[in-house]
């Protein structure tokens, strides 16, 4: 089966600052990737599908880019409410194996 | 609007069996993918499994082969998971979620989640 890694597995930022999170499949997956996030206390929310694909309604300081084996997740400028934990999905084929997730809060 | 309404928290002993309901509205059930996903407390998101109605299709995570089953039915909209031979390791929430199916790769991304169901395994 696909193993899904991320880095870095937690990170602290200042407001403003701009956050990258990486995620590699351990096999070519195209571009059937998925990122969620989940704020403290909450249900994880879809954030972007098909590697880039903005799902509707979220801030467009997320973006997302990859293909093959290495992703990246992008936050233009952190805000506070962008504290969370941040999981990359594969869904190429089942298991749909989720990363061990990329806790990020505000310095 | 599409929403998923999971059944109530459960407390279970060590060797038994649980059985989670998952009951979607705002959608036409059949076009639907549902898959299971559980945290235990403090720790990330793992997959265990979807069904596909459509394709009358179910998968299950190696990691739960043979332990877990998953079951849609149409008539009231609802996808089960029971797990059975439960251990204290499986303490989670376990939540369904909804995807787009598609005929090359399954269950697609998730796009709405119930809200999630506590099952505590306690002696």
């Amino acid at each position: 089966d696909i193993q899904m890694t991320q880095s870095p597995s937690s990170l602290s930022a200042s407001v403003g600052d701009r956050v990258i999170i990486t995620c590699r499949a351990s096999q070519g997956i195209s571009n059937y990737l998925a990122w969620y996030q989940q704020k403290p206390g909450k249900v994880p929310k879809l954030l972007i599908f098909a590697a880039s694909t903005l799902q509707s309604g979220v801030p467009s300081r997320f973006s997302g880019s990859g293909s093959g084996t290495d992703f990246t997740l992008t936050i233009s400028s952190l805000q506070p409410e962008d504290v969370a934990t941040y999981y990359c999905q594969k869904y190429n084929s089942a298991p749909n194996t989720f990363g061990p997730g990329t806790k990020v809060d505000i310095k | 609007q599409v929403e998923l309404v999971q059944s109530g928290a459960e407390v279970k002993k060590p060797g038994s069996s649980v059985k989670v309901s998952c009951r979607a509205s705002g959608v036409t059930f059949q076009n639907y993918a549902f898959t299971w996903v559980r945290q235990a407390p403090g720790q990330g998101l793992e997959w265990m499994g979807e069904i596909i109605p459509m394709f009358e299709t179910t998968n299950y995570a190696p990691h739960f082969q043979g332990r877990v089953t998953i079951v849609a039915d149409e008539s009231t909209s609802s996808t089960f998971l029971e797990l059975s031979s439960l251990t204290s390791e499986d303490t989670a929430v376990y939540y369904c979620a909804s995807a787009r199916p598609n005929p090359l790769v399954g269950a697609e991304f998730l796009q709405h989640w119930g809200q999630g169901t506590l099952v505590a395994v306690s002696s």
